[in-house]
């Protein structure tokens, strides 16, 4: 039983386009992430959700929209695709917001713009 | 610069080694991160500190919160160890990861 499960694993899209890439955690945690991870490998993160609350947002462009319909789901959503948006996106989770708690990942979903 | 910096980038190494990887950070933080990126791309996390000395298994991950420095020890290294190892702080109180540039380490048989 996958603990934090993130759909579709591989997303080609043409640019302009309007996406959505799910994440669900069955883990019980209270807060939730989404990373970004460039073609150098090197992670970012975009947001950060404690029970269903915005707590971080980094300078990410307002394309970017994640929605948090309860505690186990963090949903982001992603509008007029740019070549510039292709990277892999991780989801993750933790059981506090501070920092202090391990975090669990959930595998990539590899967003391809052509 | 980055807040985070790994060292080294890259790593070869013959099995049973004894191998290091450092990270040192230029920010104040509340706790240190060591994860684990497997060449299929799945990231684990290994460890996470905020003061001295944990160990797991063949791991053991060290910190001195004084020098800013982070360090990874892999006691006899095997193949399967091969992965990118990434060094994350903490700052802030909303958990905000920053994140090292990795290091890979290949392992040879």
């Amino acid at each position: 039983d996958t603990a934090v499960s993130q759909t579709p694993k591989y997303l080609v899209t043409q640019m302009g386009n309007d996406k959505s890439i799910k994440c669900e955690q069955n883990l019980g945690h209270d807060t939730m992430y989404w990373y970004k991870q460039d073609s150098k490998k090197f992670l970012k993160i975009m947001f950060s959700y404690n029970n269903k609350e915005l707590i971080i947002n980094e300078t990410v462009p307002n394309r970017f929209s994640p929605k948090s319909p309860d505690k186990a789901h963090l949903n982001l959503h992603i509008n007029s695709l740019e070549l510039g948006d292709s990277a892999v996106y991780f989801c993750a989770s933790s059981q506090g917001a501070g920092g202090g708690y391990g975090y669990t990942f959930g595998s990539g979903t590899r967003l391809t713009v052509v | 610069k980055n807040e985070v910096e790994q060292s080294p980038q890259n790593l070869t190494a013959q099995e049973g080694e004894f191998i290091t990887i450092n990270c040192s950070y230029s920010v104040g933080i509340s706790a240190l991160h060591w994860l684990q990126q497997h060449p299929g791309g799945g990231i684990v996390s290994l460890f996470m500190l905020s003061s001295g000395k944990k160990k797991h298994g063949r791991l053991i991950a060290t910190i001195n919160i004084q020098e800013k420095h982070s360090s990874l020890h892999i006691t006899a290294s095997h193949p399967r160890d091969s992965a990118v190892y990434i060094c994350a702080v903490v700052r802030g109180s909303q958990g905000n990861l920053i994140f090292g540039k990795g290091t890979k380490l290949s392992v040879k048989p």
